[in-house]
Formats: C-alpha cells, sequence, structure tokens
C-alpha cells in the first residue's frame, strides 16, 4: 500500500538557517510521482514540485532544493537561507501510476510545520 | 491564475443539520477533489470526481455525498452533520491526468459541528 511518512511533525529554525524536511514513501509501483506542497497560515495549499520516479535528478528553485533517491525511498527538501515568509506546513505527497500511465490521486503525509524566527 | 473558490471560510452547524459545502473552479478543469485536514492526520480524500455527473469514494467517504452537475462546480454534502465532522475541508481541482497533475486547492473551510 501506498505510505508517505513525514517524520518531522514541527521545526523551528531561526532566519537564515538552512533546513530540510524530510519525506519517505513507500510504494509497490516502479511508476510514481511525488509532490511538495506548501500550507501558509492562510490556508490555501500552494504546488510546489513534481518528480515522476523515472526522473533522479535534483532540482534547485532560488532557495528551495529537492533531493529525490529512490535507493532510500526518499524525496527531501531543503530550504536555504530561511525566511520568515517561509513559515507553513509542509507537506510530501505521492501518487501512483493508474492504467495508461496517468496518475492516480494524491497521499498525503501528515505534514510538518516549520516556523521561522527573525 | 486557477482559481478555486469555496461557498465559506468558517461555518458553524448543529449536529443532525444537513450542510452543503461548495467549491468552484474557472480554469475548466475535469477532476476536482474534497478533503478534509485534521491535526497530525494530514489531508485525508473524502470524494473526487472525473467528469460532471460522475463520484467515487475516497478514503474516508462515510457520513458524506457529493454532488457534480456542472463541471465548474463540486458540492460535499454532510447529510446530518456529526460533531467529528468538525475539521477543515479543502477543495481541489486539476485537470485531466497528464504528466501536469498539478491539483490547485481552494482556501478551505473550516467547520465545526456543535
Amino acid at each position: 500500500a501506498q505510505k508517505v511518512t513525514q517524520a518531522q511533525t514541527e521545526i523551528s529554525v531561526v532566519e537564515k538557517e538552512d533546513v530540510t524536511l524530510d519525506c519517505v514513501y513507500e510504494t509497490r509501483d516502479t511508476t510514481y510521482y511525488l509532490f511538495w506542497y506548501k500550507q501558509p497560515p492562510s490556508g490555501e495549499l500552494v504546488f510546489l514540485i513534481r518528480r515522476n520516479s523515472f526522473d533522479e535528478q535534483n532540482e534547485i528553485s532560488g532557495r528551495y532544493s529537492w533531493n529525490f533517491q529512490k535507493s532510500t525511498s526518499s524525496f527531501n527538501f531543503t530550504i536555504t537561507a530561511s525566511q520568515v515568509v517561509d513559515s507553513a506546513v509542509y507537506f510530501c505527497a505521492l501518487s501512483e501510476a493508474r492504467d495508461g500511465g496517468s496518475q492516480g490521486n494524491l497521499i498525503f503525509g501528515k505534514g510538518t510545520k516549520l516556523s521561522v524566527k527573525p | 491564475d486557477v482559481k478555486v473558490t469555496q461557498s465559506s471560510r468558517y461555518l458553524v452547524k448543529r449536529t443532525g443539520e444537513k450542510v452543503f459545502l461548495e467549491c468552484v473552479q474557472d480554469m475548466d478543469h475535469e477532476n476536482m477533489f474534497w478533503y478534509r485536514q485534521d491535526p497530525g492526520l494530514g489531508l485525508r480524500l473524502i470524494y473526487f470526481s472525473y467528469d460532471v455527473k460522475m463520484k467515487e469514494k475516497g478514503d474516508i467517504p462515510e457520513g458524506y455525498s457529493v454532488s457534480r452537475e456542472k463541471k465548474e462546480r463540486f458540492s460535499l454534502i454532510l447529510e446530518s452533520a456529526s460533531t467529528n465532522q468538525t475539521s477543515m475541508y479543502l477543495c481541489a481541482s486539476s485537470d485531466h491526468p497528464t504528466d501536469l497533475y498539478e491539483q490547485y486547492f481552494g482556501p478551505g473551510t473550516r467547520l465545526t459541528v456543535t
């Protein structure tokens, strides 16, 4: 069965520190998709990144970077030089491919609450 | 920009009331979803719909029903609200499953059942 584990319930850092949010997933499929979403205090989830299981290249987008490692079933998210505006709950999610290669529903982890203090 | 709107940000209802939560998206998306979010449990899928008049159960459909009469609108119905349905409800939409499978979320409705 699919499962996403975000072991860190809450993390608190001081502004400008780097922080890594962990995500470990379980799936029996060889084709699947991984996602990260951000939920700021306003409540609306914001899509950050999508990765398919055949693309293990790490990705960097500004201060954000993602490390996908199939060998450890992990898809970790690092924020470099954190800022107060990064304070939010971050969710990792998994979707298995359905027949025909299209994506199935999202299975979310329980989220990690990040607090960045000035 | 994709916009997903939900009819209320906050709602207070009494036990036994019938409750309607409305969700509208303006991007002609085929897929729509209802989740509930509870502390320590993350997001759990209640129902989803891949087309008008079509619905499928998610992980926790008990006590809920849905309606999708028009492509842009997906309603979540609590037939007889109970206190354990006090939660944050999030609606989402996405385009037909393709390689660009992003779900766009609404701002959420915080429902309190007393």
